[in-house]
């Protein structure tokens, strides 16, 4: 499958604690990016890292690219209960932008 | 200011219907998208324009016909709609050079009954 696969489906956290997703893919890429999509709402792009690089970060949250074991994490610190939201791994490879099916993630104030 | 805008927002029609979403990007960018985002939140593309000129056609059925008349806009058109048509459609777009960093529109909900 040319799509990411991601980890845990879902996730339900409390306000303050961290919260990690995963993704993990097949194909070889280019980049590897993460969105966001809350409920009812388009997808907004949040990071993106590409190949060549192992760590990126953005605010609260950290994205790490591991090409060896073909997988990504993306790490939301210090959570609050605006996050809550489903987020999308997204491969970049062949020319198109292929997503996983999210983890929904409800951070609980 | 909205960046990619799609209307309408929510659309419920009856099984055997012609419907059409519309979709402008005031963003400048090249490329334009067709996602379908199904009820388990599984998103597919289906048509990528670059510049007018389509560029990626995934297994859609031929009911599904996208026109872009222009590189800001880029509508779907759907013949003879089916209950399983029943999804959200995003547009998107996104810059050349971006490493394909997609921005979306809002959606728009389509209840086929």
């Amino acid at each position: 499958s040319q799509q990411g696969e991601e980890d845990p489906q879902a996730l339900s956290i409390q306000e303050g604690e961290n919260a990690t997703m995963n993704c993990s893919y097949k194909t070889s890429i280019n980049n590897l990016q993460w969105y966001r999509q809350n409920s009812g709402r388009g997808l907004v792009h949040l990071i993106l890292i590409r190949s060549n690089e192992r760590e990126k970060h953005s605010g609260r949250l950290r994205v790490t690219l591991d090409t060896s074991k073909k997988s990504s994490s993306l790490l939301i610190t210090a959570s609050r209960a605006a996050d809550t939201a489903s987020y999308f791994c997204a491969l970049n490879g062949g020319g198109k932008l292929i997503f996983g099916q999210g983890t929904e993630l409800s951070v609980k104030p | 200011d909205t960046a990619v805008s799609q209307t309408p927002k929510y659309l419920v029609t009856q099984m055997g219907n012609d419907k059409s979403i519309k979709c402008e990007q005031n963003l400048g960018h090249d490329t334009m998208y067709w996602y379908k985002q199904d009820s388990k939140k599984f998103l597919k593309i289906m048509f990528s324009y670059n510049n007018k000129e389509l560029i990626i056609n995934e297994t859609v059925p031929n009911r599904f016909s996208p026109k872009s008349p222009d590189k800001a806009h880029l509508n779907l058109h759907i013949n003879s709609l089916e209950l399983g048509d029943s999804a959200v459609y995003f547009c998107a777009s996104s810059p050349r050079g971006s490493g394909n960093t997609i921005y979306f529109g809002e959606g728009s909900w389509l209840t086929v009954v």
